[in-house]
């Protein structure tokens, strides 16, 4: 079963800080994600990737950067943090091509204060 | 409009119970995949069923892809059973798109 890891686990921030999420899988997945799931609106895709190097914009991804240095690998990146962010985000990996199962992170729960 | 209708939205059962979650998608998709999630827990995979039955002890998944619907029974319900249930579908290379969930309360 593939093994997906997230740091930190809990994360209080700043106003304006910079904040970074990580995502380690080790299943060899091609594809990674990061949603994020609030009260009301369900989890929702904000990046994703389909390899080393790559990134690409899911459905709401304004003040996320996302980046993807090597196949285990995917960040999450708030570079000014607004209270509007404070949610549990959830990444999550995928083999190649769609059709396949996708396994999730135990999350990480951002409070912007 | 909603993509992933999920029903009911909430359930409450006395142990023993069984019990049929619904979920119904509004586009076409490739597959779909059952999750289960405890409070402030992370998810937990069901069923990546595409189509057709699959049966994991006391649940069982049905997907009927053309009809764009899927179910998910529950039988001899368990108050280990209690939390959130989230259907999900897949439309092809991309993420999953997430219905907003049934929550189950089992009491003893």
């Amino acid at each position: 079963e593939a093994a997906v890891t997230q740091s930190p686990r809990n994360k209080v921030a700043v106003t304006g800080g910079k904040v970074t999420l990580s995502c380690n899988q080790t299943n060899n997945h091609n594809n990674m994600y990061w949603y994020r799931q609030d009260t009301g609106h369900g989890l929702r895709l904000i990046h994703y990737s389909y390899g080393a190097g790559s990134t690409e914009k899911g459905d709401i991804p304004d003040g996320y950067k996302a980046s993807r240095p090597s196949q285990e690998n995917f960040s999450l990146i708030l570079e000014l943090a607004t209270p509007s962010q404070t949610s549990v985000y959830f990444c999550a990996s995928g083999d190649v091509g769609g059709y396949a199962e996708q396994f999730f992170g135990p999350g990480t729960r951002l409070t912007v204060l | 409009g909603q993509q992933v209708q999920q029903s009911p939205a909430s359930l409450v059962l006395q142990e023993g119970e069984n019990a049929e979650l619904q979920c119904n998608f509004s586009t076409s998709l490739n597959s779909m995949q059952w999750f289960y999630q405890r409070p402030g827990g992370s998810l937990v995979s069901l069923f990546y069923n595409p189509s057709g039955t699959k049966q994991s002890g006391r649940l069982t998944s049905t997907t009927v892809i053309k009809e764009r619907r899927s179910s998910l029974h529950i039988s001899s319900s368990q108050t280990t059973d209690s939390g959130t249930y989230l259907c999900a579908m897949e439309q092809g290379g991309r993420a999953l798109i997430f219905g907003t969930g049934t929550t189950v309360s089992v009491s003893p």
